[in-house]
């Protein structure tokens, strides 16, 4: 089975600073897409990142990058100059290519709470 | 841009009662979805919709039932409620022509059934 796996319920981190969110996934799979999206308190779900398996580069966005090891299964998040605003919950997600019109099934992990301090 | 609209944005149910969940999005997405969000937990999926008169289940779908007459809507039945329905919803969509990726949600409905 699919699954997906964030080992760190909850991060802090100071303003200004770097931190890393982990995940690793399960999957026999060759070619898929892998994902961060956040979630504040108002509970909208927006896409941070993704990642295309076939692609060997890291994806970045502005602050955010992943470290993407495809060997390992791992795909964390690192979000540098952390901002009050980047206070969330950020959720891993996975879905193989090519699942068609369920491209809406991916696989979540459980998330990790991040506050960001002062 | 509103994007995707959920309503309402809270609801109490009693045990057995109905509602309808309403989604609808103005991004002429051809796909929709339906989540649940338990606390602690990742999202499931309920139902999905790759366009009008087309749904099919996700990974939990029992329980539940939707529609896709147009485009824009695809709203969420509950029958019967039960306490294991509570839980946060989530609608989303998505374009078939961006490939696969990015999901655009709605904010969310809270479903308390006492």
């Amino acid at each position: 089975a699919q699954t997906v796996t964030q080992s760190q319920p909850e991060m802090s981190v100071q303003e200004a600073e770097t931190v890393t969110l982990s995940c690793t996934y399960d999957t026999s799979e060759s070619d898929y897409y892998l994902f961060w999206y956040k979630q504040p308190p108002s509970r909208q779900m927006i896409l941070v990142i993704r990642q295309e398996a076939y692609k060997q580069q890291n994806a970045t966005e502005n602050r955010f990058s992943v470290n993407f090891q495809k060997a390992a299964k791992s795909f964390s998040l690192k979000i540098s100059d952390s901002q009050l605003g980047d206070a969330a919950m950020y959720f891993c997600a996975y879905i193989p290519e090519g699942y068609g019109g369920s491209q809406g099934n991916l696989i979540f992990g459980k998330g990790t709470k991040l506050s960001v301090k002062p | 841009n509103a994007g995707v609209t959920q309503t309402p944005k809270f609801r109490i149910l009693k045990i057995g009662q109905s509602m309808t969940l309403q989604c609808t999005q103005d991004m002429n997405h051809n796909y929709m979805y339906w989540y649940r969000q338990d606390p602690g937990m990742g999202l499931k999926l309920i139902y999905y919709s790759v366009g009008a008169g087309i749904t099919d289940k996700g990974e939990v779908p029992n329980g539940y039932n939707v529609s896709r007459s147009t485009t824009e809507d695809f709203p969420l039945r509950l029958e019967l409620a039960a306490p294991s329905q509570t839980s946060v919803y989530f609608c989303a969509s998505s374009s078939m022509w961006e490939g696969t990726g990015e999901l655009f949600f709605g904010e969310g409905s809270r479903l308390t059934v006492l």
